[in-house]
């Protein structure tokens, strides 16, 4: 279903080190996923995307793996910078509940000087 | 090619009062979907058109009601708004149904 949860789970890390968020999804039906960036006061921004007959997939200093047995996604940044600091959200995209997206609870990472 | 475009960006509006947001896609986009975001939370679905038909509604009361019309445009509108109303409503459109989806920068309500 969709997203829930009061509290974000925060993930801090030190500049330049690599991090690595990470996003269980619920439905063996998705075959499509997409990470998002939310810097505060913007909307999400698309960072990368994967289908399901693919394992990993690689962007500008991004990489987003998928683990289909047992359902989880990540998304590793590396040498983080200071403007990586943001909500990251995981979207699923399930076949059958109509392609609807599927949001994560998502994580804020905070970077450390 | 223009982004998203929300309307108004804030809004201060009384409880029980009505309000209507309104969002313009990315041209050639057919499908908008409504988010809910209130601090500390991630994004709540609030529904999707797709072809001036709704294709997907989130768990939220009948006063939160929506439309498409030809040209891609959607609104959206709460009636007898209630403190809780308060938050940034993100408008996202993409080409079909389930693809990537490009935010607008949200509309904030606020209700006092």
């Amino acid at each position: 279903g969709e997203s829930v949860g009061l509290h974000l789970p925060t993930l801090s890390v030190q500049e330049g080190d690599n991090s690595i968020i990470n996003c269980a999804y619920s439905n063996s039906a998705s075959d499509y996923f997409i990470w998002y960036k939310q810097e505060s006061g913007k909307g999400p921004q698309f960072i990368i995307d994967i289908r399901s007959n693919m394992d990993k997939r690689q962007g500008q200093r991004v990489t987003v793996l998928l683990n289909k047995t047992v359902k989880h996604l990540s998304l590793q940044i590396a040498a983080t910078q200071p403007g990586d600091s943001a909500v990251y959200f995981c979207a699923e995209s399930p076949m059958d509940s109509n392609y609807q997206l599927i949001w994560g609870a998502g994580t804020k990472l905070i970077i450390k000087p | 090619k223009a982004g998203v475009t929300q309307t108004p960006r804030y809004l201060i509006k009384t409880r029980g009062q009505q309000v209507t947001l309104s969002c313009s896609p990315i041209s050639g986009h057919r499908s908008v979907s409504w988010y809910q975001q209130t601090p500390g939370q991630g994004l709540q679905f609030l529904f999707e058109y797709f072809s001036e038909t709704q294709r997907n509604k989130g768990n939220f009361p009948g006063r939160f009601s929506g439309r498409q019309f030809s040209n891609s445009r959607s609104e959206m509108n709460v009636s007898t708004l209630e403190l809780g109303d308060s938050a940034l409503y993100l408008c996202a459109s993409s080409r079909q149904l389930g693809a990537e989806a490009f935010f607008g920068q949200g509309t904030r309500l606020t209700v006092v």
